[in-house]
């Protein structure tokens, strides 16, 4: 079956403009998680949501925001970009959630 | 809050020479402890799953332990492309089920 699908790959943006990143989970998952991916920093939770509503949400700035349709497919939102948020950031699916998360590829995002 | 710590940070093998990560984490209510290899500029792959102490999991040269205070990862005769980052996370009931990952272990397999 068709694997968790993160467009677009990469991304290229200039500070000060916002961009819309999009995930469409495995089918039937009604979970889906983003994180932030910085080599210094690791694996960092940005939110999950589950069944369109939004379950925990990680340490971040109100810049960063999400949100998951009816579908299950979700999209996160950085707007006022900084050079800071040049990372790879992945989206992840499950069942539900308690169960084992499978990752996309991840969106190359580069800040200028 | 959960917390996990991966060690060592960085492995260097011998093709064929065994080993093992450790993952230690601090949890209120483990609801599941996760292994995952990820390979540079890709997505963390999932591996293995573990519920409760005692639990064992194997796939292929590969197998994971669970005690009630850490994971390991015992790698058996490793061959070069094993060579990856290697993630422990975990999910808690009391951080609402929160995956939360550590910070992985660079391991490095030469021929």
């Amino acid at each position: 079956k068709a694997g968790v699908t993160q467009t677009p790959r990469y991304l290229i943006k200039t500070r000060g403009q916002q961009v819309t990143l999009s995930c469409s989970p495995i089918s039937g998952h009604r979970s889906v998680s983003w994180y932030q991916q910085t080599p210094g920093q690791g694996l960092q939770f940005l939110f999950e949501y589950f069944s369109e509503t939004q379950r925990n949400k990680g340490n971040f700035p109100g810049r960063f925001s999400g949100r998951q349709f009816s579908n299950s497919r979700s999209e996160m939102n950085v707007s006022t970009l900084e050079l800071g948020d040049s990372a790879l950031y992945l989206c992840a699916s499950s069942r539900d959630i308690s169960t084992e998360a499978f990752f996309g590829q991840g969106t190359r995002l580069t800040v200028v | 809050e959960d917390q996990v710590t991966q060690s060592p940070e960085a492995l260097r093998l011998q093709e064929g020479e065994s080993s093992s990560l450790n993952c230690s984490y601090t949890v209120s209510g483990l609801r599941g402890l996760f292994w995952y290899r990820q390979d540079p500029g890709k997505g963390p792959e999932f591996l293995f799953t573990l519920y409760s102490a005692g639990e064992e999991k194997e796939k292929e040269r590969l197998k994971a332990t669970l005690t009630k205070k850490e994971s390991f990862l015992h790698i058996t005769a490793p061959k070069p492309e094993d060579s990856a980052t290697y993630l422990c996370a975990v999910r808690s009931g009391g951080s609402n089920y929160k995956l939360t990952f550590g910070k992985g272990t660079l391991l490095t397999v030469n021929p």
